[in-house]
């Protein structure tokens, strides 16, 4: 694998279920973020991981729970989702120096979100 | 809050016409990065410029950085249909903000 990969790539919920989105990134980045993608909006940023640390959170419901195990893997977990959470989940991961965030993002396919 | 404005939303053009889309905003960029979407996947880096009034070529593809840092344009010449996509356009905050603002992005389609 090369990249940014994600699994799934498509995710049918219901409002009750719990699932999780992954990201696995192989270019050797030190920062990882989500991003969701909506209609008609601007990218908006969830979550960002820093050396494995999370040093943004952009006022995401708590129904969205990130983690990061290393500097390779992100992942999203959700539960009892909105029907307006339905979006494309992006993740991206750069290579950062000091606090200097947010250099060229590298992103993954995404995971197309349907909440019914 | 700052906000970066794309234009336009759309274009449909024929192949072999050039064009040209705008991001602008009335703040100060320490840098700004072009994107290209396809359908069914995420961004795809084009470009970054950081020196105002830069001028970058990739191929077909001019990007300028305008003299105050506000604004950016990307001219496509002679476009081709694997130019079909959404363009966004990111600005990295100047001073010790350097988080990333998006604009909507320009849908562009290009029919052979």
């Amino acid at each position: 694998e090369t990249g940014v990969t994600q699994t799934p790539r498509h995710l049918v919920m219901g409002m009750t279920n719990k699932k999780s989105l992954k990201c696995e990134q192989h270019l050797g980045h030190n920062a990882m973020y989500w991003y969701k993608q909506s209609a008609k909006k601007p990218l908006e940023l969830m979550f960002v991981y820093n050396f494995k640390e999370q040093t943004e959170n952009n006022s995401v419901p708590s129904r969205f729970s990130p983690e990061c195990p290393n500097s390779s893997h992100l992942f999203l977990h959700l539960h009892t989702l909105q029907p307006e959470d339905s979006a494309l989940y992006l993740c991206a991961s750069s290579q950062e120096w000091g606090r200097a965030f947010y250099n060229e993002q590298f992103f993954g396919p995404g995971t197309r979100l349907t909440v019914l | 809050t700052q906000l970066l404005e794309q234009s336009p939303q759309f274009l449909s053009i024929q192949e072999g016409e050039n064009l040209t889309v705008y991001c602008n905003s009335s703040s100060v960029f320490s840098s700004l990065q072009w994107y290209r979407q396809e359908p069914g996947e995420g961004p795809v880096l084009l470009v970054t410029v950081v020196t105002g009034g830069e001028v970058k070529k990739l191929k077909r593809l001019t990007f300028q950085f305008g003299d105050a840092r506000k604004d950016s344009s990307l001219h496509i010449t002679a476009a081709q249909p694997g130019d079909t996509g959404l363009y966004l356009c990111a600005g990295a905050g100047a001073g010790n903000n350097r988080k990333l603002i998006w604009g909507l992005g320009t849908s562009l389609a290009v029919n052979p």
